[in-house]
């Protein structure tokens, strides 16, 4: 997993298993939570998001999850397809501004 | 729908020489964003704008760097003079709203300085 301000670790996956990508986020007071998708040379694409009063969300073949009380948040990709293969990055804010962690790159082979 | 629209793409310039970035917010939004992005240091934000007025430019690392909103379809960021240490990708992005909301990026524009 990553953890906002360290290195930038790698998941390897074969395609069709399910892939979990781990964030430890830093401020208590944040309130609003984000994952994006960034493939080479394009910009960061917004995948999932979710606010402090919530615990669980789902969208298509994404999962996040939020757990407050340890700080971390994670990314669940289902049935992980070789178009996943990207860097994947968290961001947290307390308003306005996002604080991005320096991602994890998913490498997804067929 | 058009997304963020960044231009150049791409630019290769001296060190000494003025370098300009533009961006184009999603129509409708009003938070505007400017980022730079590094292997080094992630992506950072420079600064912000709310309806076209600064709101945060605590990001911006020096007096070589000034960033304008004169209307809310156009944004800018500008570099003078340039060194080769500002070489990056530099993203733009906007969202609806002030509160927390997400933010859409454009594509970039990756800039080297010799």
């Amino acid at each position: 997993g990553e953890s906002v301000g360290l290195h930038l670790p790698t998941l390897s996956v074969q395609e069709g298993d399910n892939s979990i990508i781990n964030c430890a986020y830093s401020n208590s007071a944040s309130d609003y939570f984000i994952w994006y998708k960034q493939e080479s040379g394009k910009g960061p694409q917004f995948i999932i998001d979710i606010r402090s009063n919530m615990d669980k969300r789902q969208g298509q073949r994404v999962t996040v999850l939020l757990n407050k009380t340890v700080k971390h948040l994670s990314l669940q990709i289902a049935a992980t397809q070789p178009g996943d293969s990207a860097v994947y990055f968290c961001a947290e804010s307390g308003y306005s501004t996002l604080t991005f962690g320096k991602g994890t790159m998913l490498l997804v082979s067929p | 729908d058009a997304g963020v629209i960044q231009s150049p793409r791409h630019e290769v310039t001296e060190m000494g020489q003025e370098v300009t970035l533009r961006c184009k917010p999603i129509s409708g939004h009003n938070s505007l964003f400017w980022y730079r992005q590094t292997m080094m240091r992630g992506l950072e934000l420079l600064i912000y704008f709310n309806n076209n007025v600064p709101i945060d430019d605590s990001g911006m690392p020096e007096d070589r760097f000034s960033a304008k909103m004169p209307n809310a379809s156009f944004s800018t960021l500008k570099i003078q003079p340039s060194e080769p240490r500002d070489s990056a990708v530099y993203f733009c992005a906007s969202s609806l709203g002030r509160g927390n909301q997400p933010q859409h990026f454009g594509d970039g524009t990756r800039l080297s300085i010799l």
